[in-house]
C-alpha cells in the first residue's frame, strides 16, 4: 500500500486563492483525484485525473500535478467552499486511496 | 447520470456481521466498478474495496481482507458489502461509490452502522 499526505487544515479569507497540497510517491505515475465533501454529505469529485473539471464543477476549482506532489487551487474562495477535500490515488493492482483529507475554513 | 441508493442504518453487537446494499439505476450497472468507502465519525474517507459488478471480480484493501466479501445481484442491479466480526471500531458510515472514467463518480447517501453491546 502506500500513503498520500495533506495538510489538516488551510484557512483563506473570502476572494483569496486556496491551495491544498498532496504528496505522495504513487503520485509521481498515476492521477490524482479531488473530492470535495460538504458537512452531512457524500463526497463530489471536482477534480480528476490530475487536472480536469467534471461538468458542473465552477471554473474556480482547478488540479495540477507534477513528481511527486498534487496541488488543488480554489480561486476566489467563497463561503459556500467551506468544506473538507481529499486526494486520491491508486496503485497498478486497482488499490486506492485516500489523503487524509484537508478541512478548509473560510474566514 | 446515475443513482446509487443505499441501504438503511444498522445497530449490530460487537461479533456479529453487516450486510450493506447499494442499488443502482440510471445507467448500466455492469459498466463500471462499484467501490465502498468508510468514514468513522470525525475521520477522512478510508478505500476498502472494488467490485466490477460484470463478472464478479473483486479486490480488497488490505485492512479488511478475510472480513470483507463484496457481492453484487445483476436481476435487480444490486451491490451488497458484507463486513463480519464487527467492533466498536467498524462504525462508520459506509457508502457505495461507481468509479469511472471521472473518478468515483456517483456516491450513494451513505449508511450509517454502530457497533454497539
Amino acid at each position: 500500500s502506500f500513503e498520500l499526505t495533506q495538510p489538516p487544515s488551510v484557512s483563506v479569507s473570502p476572494g483569496q486563492t486556496a491551495r491544498i497540497s498532496c504528496s505522495g510517491e504513487r503520485l509521481a505515475v498515476q492521477f490524482v483525484y479531488w473530492y470535495q465533501q460538504k458537512a452531512g454529505q457524500a463526497p463530489e469529485v471536482v477534480i480528476y485525473k490530475d487536472d480536469k473539471r467534471p461538468p458542473g464543477i465552477l471554473e474556480r476549482f482547478s488540479g495540477s500535478s507534477s513528481g511527486t506532489k498534487a496541488t488543488l487551487t480554489i480561486s476566489a474562495v467563497q463561503a459556500e467552499d467551506e468544506a473538507d477535500y481529499y486526494c486520491q490515488s491508486s496503485d497498478s493492482s486497482g488499490t486506492w486511496v485516500f489523503g487524509g483529507g484537508t478541512k478548509l475554513t473560510v474566514l | 447520470q446515475g443513482q446509487l441508493v443505499q441501504s438503511g442504518a444498522d445497530v449490530k453487537k460487537p461479533g456479529a456481521s453487516v450486510k450493506v446494499s447499494c442499488k443502482a439505476s440510471g445507467y448500466t450497472f455492469v459498466s463500471d466498478d462499484i467501490n465502498w468507502v468508510r468514514q468513522a465519525p470525525g475521520q477522512g474517507l478510508e478505500w476498502m474495496g472494488w467490485m466490477n459488478p460484470n463478472n464478479g471480480n473483486t479486490g480488497y484493501a488490505q485492512n479488511f481482507r478475510g472480513r470483507i466479501t463484496l457481492t453484487r445481484d445483476l436481476s435487480i442491479n444490486t451491490a451488497y458489502m458484507e463486513l463480519s466480526s464487527l467492533t466498536s471500531q467498524d462504525t462508520a458510515v459506509y457508502y457505495c461509490a461507481k468509479s469511472g472514467e471521472q473518478g468515483f463518480d456517483i456516491w450513494g447517501q451513505g449508511t450509517l452502522v454502530t457497533v454497539s453491546s
